[in-house]
């Protein structure tokens, strides 16, 4: 079945505890892209990855990494969490480029203490 | 930079009723995409249909349709005789391939359909 899987669904932590939420597709999709959803804000890019070493910012890439070191992997990395990080992360993944249809994981929820 | 807008923030409408959601797009490119993506309570996200700048041919799938207006720089969305299980929150967003390969979002219009 092709699947974004991400992990892990919940997490609660506290502040400044380095943490990483996986991203794995199995579809050899070249585009992928994590986002962070909040009220009244929608959906905003943090990253996205056009292929394996490539990335680049989205629109709200501050306190965030990425890697993409694999095609089927893209994990973000929170060095640092913040309280304002407490949000719900999506990943995603698109054949080709951003002007495909975006597969979405089933999101990531952050409680950052 | 490219901008979504969805002025309705949550609309309710009555079961059989039709509703319209409403995006507003903006754009220097000549070449762009727009999508329209569903959440359903369960949280997951679901494509809906995607257009291209050269393409304003109106798209229906069911009860289901799309209305795509450059000259008022909109991509709106109708669902005739809405169901409880439209209710969802629905996304629009678009993509300019001038350049970077950045997504953007609408903040999303939370329909309500009452039985």
């Amino acid at each position: 079945e092709a699947q974004v899987t991400q992990n892990p669904r919940y997490l609660i932590t506290v502040t400044g505890k380095k943490l990483t939420v996986t991203c794995s597709q199995n579809m050899n999709h070249e585009y992928m892209s994590w986002y962070r959803q909040d009220p009244g804000l929608g959906l905003r890019q943090i990253y996205y990855s056009m292929n394996v070493e490539v990335t680049d910012k989205g629109d709200v890439p501050e306190g965030y990494k990425v890697s993409r070191k694999e095609k089927r992997n893209f994990p973000l990395i929170l060095e640092s969490p913040s309280p304002n990080q407490t949000s719900l992360y999506f990943c995603a993944s698109s054949r080709g480029r951003a002007d495909q249809p975006q597969h979405f994981g089933d999101g990531t929820r952050l409680s950052i203490l | 930079a490219q901008k979504v807008t969805q002025a309705q923030t949550e609309i309710s409408v009555v079961e059989k009723e039709d509703v319209t959601l409403d995006c507003v797009y903006e754009t220097r490119d000549t070449t762009y995409y727009l999508f329209w993506y569903k959440q359903p309570p369960s949280g997951e996200l679901v494509f809906l249909i995607r257009r291209n700048s050269f393409d304003e041919q109106n798209e229906i799938s069911g009860r289901y349709s799309w209305n795509f207006q450059k000259s008022t720089s909109s991509f709106n969305f109708t669902i005739t005789a809405s169901q409880v299980v439209d209710s969802a929150v629905y996304f629009c967003a678009s993509f300019n391939s001038g350049g970077y390969q950045k997504v953007t979002f609408g903040i999303g219009t939370k329909l309500q359909v009452i039985p």
